[in-house]
Formats: structure tokens, C-alpha cells, sequence
């Protein structure tokens, strides 16, 4: 089964800062690896999707690479500002629709 | 149009009661998928349906009950719930081919009484 973990589970910055969020999984036969953001009680947001074929995304400040070989996934963020502050996770799909949650990162961005 | 809905956004029900959560989808996605989620936890896969038909079923215990009467619409009932399964009830949905990007509704927050 895969398993998808995230480092750091908080982390609090001051704004203007440029941060990276990782993510880890164990089974790398992924077909995409899909990045969302919750704010709290909210639903998830879909930030970027990297099929399994492409290495890297971008949108706007945000940017997501993928590493099938080494099981990675980085989002970094740009000149953060107070309206990133939100839980960010990552999702790997294998095949069969199955999505695998990440625990989570807990961003702090502070005025 | 990129929106999931959800129905009702709150719900109370005492362990008793028989209620349904709903869902909605008009972007012609053929997956359909029920998330439950905890305080400060990542959401838990319960069922994803493909073209209408169940295709997994994480061991959910029967008091959950999905269906899925159409392409757009996505049911879960509940019924002789414990308060355990106080949580938010999250519907998403996903294309199946090409770029198979799930997109999710705002949630409905649970408390069973």
C-alpha cells in the first residue's frame, strides 16, 4: 500500500520568505501526484497536478517537481504572503482512481 | 464550471436518525469519491464510484451507505451512526482519463449526538 508522508508537519514563516514543502511516497508506479491546499473546516483546493510523465509545474508563485525515482515531491512557494497560511497536502494516485494522502503541512505566515 | 456541492453544509443527528448527504458535479467527471476527515488529519478514503459503479469500498462499516443514482449525483446515507463518526464528509470528483485531477466540495460537518 502506498504510503505518503510530509516534512515538516508545521512550519511558520515570516512573510515575503520563499519555503519548500516536501513530500515523500513509497510505491514510485504513481500515475499523478496532485498538491492541495485546506483552510481550516474548508475543502481542499487543487493547487497543481504533475502527471507521472512530467518532472515539474507552475502556477503563478507556486511550483511542484516530481521525482518518481527517489519517491519526492517539492512545492515551493514564492514570496509567501499571510493568505498562504493554510494546511498543505499532497495526494499520490496509483492506478485505480485511489488517491494516498500526505499527513499534512501547516503553514504559518506571519505580517 | 468547476465546482463540487455539497448538501447540507451542517448536519446533527442523534444515533437514531436516518439522514443523506449529497453531492454534485456538472463538469462530466466519471469518478466520484467520498472522503471522511478528522481534526488535523488527512482525509480518509471511503468509496470512489467509476462510470456509476462502486470500485472501492475502504471497509467502511454498512451505518454508511453510498449510491450514485447518475453521472452527476452522489449520495451517502446514514443511518444508526455512533458519535465516532462526527467528522467532515468530503465529495470530490476526477475526469478517470487524461488528466485525472480531483477537485473537491466544501465539505459537510457532521456531529452525531
Amino acid at each position: 500500500k502506498q504510503e505518503v508522508t510530509q516534512i515538516p508537519a508545521a512550519l511558520s514563516v515570516p512573510e515575503g520568505e520563499n519555503l519548500v514543502l516536501n513530500c515523500s511516497f513509497t510505491d514510485s508506479a504513481i500515475y499523478n501526484l496532485q498538491w492541495f491546499r485546506q483552510d481550516p473546516g474548508k475543502g481542499l483546493t487543487s493547487l497543481l497536478l504533475i502527471q507521472s510523465s512530467q518532472r515539474e509545474q507552475t502556477s503563478g508563485r507556486l511550483n511542484a517537481s516530481l521525482d518518481k525515482s527517489s519517491g519526492r515531491s517539492t512545492l515551493y512557494i514564492a514570496a509567501s504572503q499571510p493568505g498562504d497560511s493554510a494546511t498543505y497536502l499532497c495526494a499520490a494516485q496509483n492506478t485505480g482512481n485511489q488517491f494516498y494522502f500526505g499527513t499534512g503541512t501547516s503553514l504559518t505566515v506571519i505580517p | 464550471d468547476t465546482e463540487v456541492t455539497q448538501t447540507p453544509k451542517h448536519l446533527v443527528m442523534g444515533m437514531t436518525n436516518k439522514k443523506s448527504l449529497k453531492c454534485e458535479q456538472h463538469m462530466g467527471h466519471r469518478a466520484m469519491y467520498w472522503y471522511k476527515q478528522k481534526a488535523k488529519k488527512p482525509p480518509e478514503l471511503m468509496f470512489v464510484y467509476s462510470y456509476e459503479k462502486l470500485s472501492i469500498n475502504e471497509s467502511v462499516p454498512s451505518r454508511f451507505s453510498p449510491e450514485c443514482p447518475n453521472s452527476s449525483l452522489l449520495n451517502l446515507h446514514l443511518h444508526a451512526l455512533q458519535p465516532e463518526d462526527s467528522a467532515l464528509y468530503l465529495c470530490a470528483s476526477s475526469p478517470v482519463r487524461g488528466l485525472n485531477e480531483q477537485f473537491f466540495g466544501p465539505g459537510t460537518r457532521l456531529t452525531v449526538l
